[in-house]
């Protein structure tokens, strides 16, 4: 069965340097998140998207910023990157009906040197 | 959400049934419990969920108390590959509305340890 894409699978950049992060939900799914997991934390949620509409925001710095496109995929953009953002990130995918359970993707590791 | 709480680690023999505890008292009647597990470095991987009754699928089995106050997972037959941090979680479901609902709130899991 198809799952949850994301792009790059590793990303290494500078400090004050920009990245954008990529998610293919799994298809038909509608609702798309992003979590950061830090070194030894537990995954932090940041933000979701519903037909294209931001439904939810958790701690998300106002240096990122996400969108979802008209073929559900979702791109994490981030800024003035600093050391601590250096993590897991995850995207995972669902459909909002039916209590259906979040399928996540196996993330991009990013650096930031 | 409602918050849950699982014991730091456990440990299992392979071959074994590997039982996960979880309570979560304070939970309403329109949330759901979750359990995913994260193998290291990989995604969370959704294992199984549950309202009221007891759930199984081809990974696990899940028993929740009449009261709904703790749940608890079992991996009948544990493997090597069962190693993994597993994570109880408790959702609002679909059907309570608001803008809430949808996102899983990782808290501290329980590290599954399965030895030969």
């Amino acid at each position: 069965a198809a799952g949850v894409i994301q792009s790059p699978r590793h990303l290494i950049k500078e400090k004050r340097e920009t990245a954008t992060l990529k998610c293919y939900p799994i298809p038909r799914h509608d609702t798309v998140y992003w979590y950061q997991q830090g070194p030894g934390q537990d995954p932090q949620f940041l933000i979701s998207f519903y037909e294209k509409m931001q439904s939810d925001k958790g701690s998300i710095p106002d240096r990122f910023s996400a969108q979802q496109f008209s073929d559900y995929h979702s791109e994490l953009n981030m800024s003035s990157l600093e050391l601590g953002d250096s993590a897991l990130y995850f995207c995972a995918s669902s459909l909002r009906i039916d209590n259906s359970p979040l399928h996540f993707g196996n993330g991009t590791r990013l650096t930031v040197t | 959400d409602a918050k849950t709480t699982q014991p730091p680690s456990m440990d299992c023999a392979e071959g074994r049934a590997a039982n996960l505890p979880c309570n979560h008292s304070t939970i309403s009647g329109n949330e759901y419990v979750y359990w995913y597990r994260q193998i290291h470095s990989q995604g969370p991987q959704y294992i199984i969920h549950g309202l009221k009754n007891n759930e199984t699928n081809e990974m696990a089995s899940l028993i929740i108390t009449e009261d709904r106050k703790s749940s608890t997972l079992i991996l009948p037959h544990a493997t090597l590959r069962d190693t993994a941090v597993y994570y109880c979680i408790v959702r609002v479901a679909a059907n309570a509305g608001g803008t809430s609902y949808g996102k899983l709130t990782f808290g501290q899991g329980t590290i599954l340890t399965v030895h030969p």
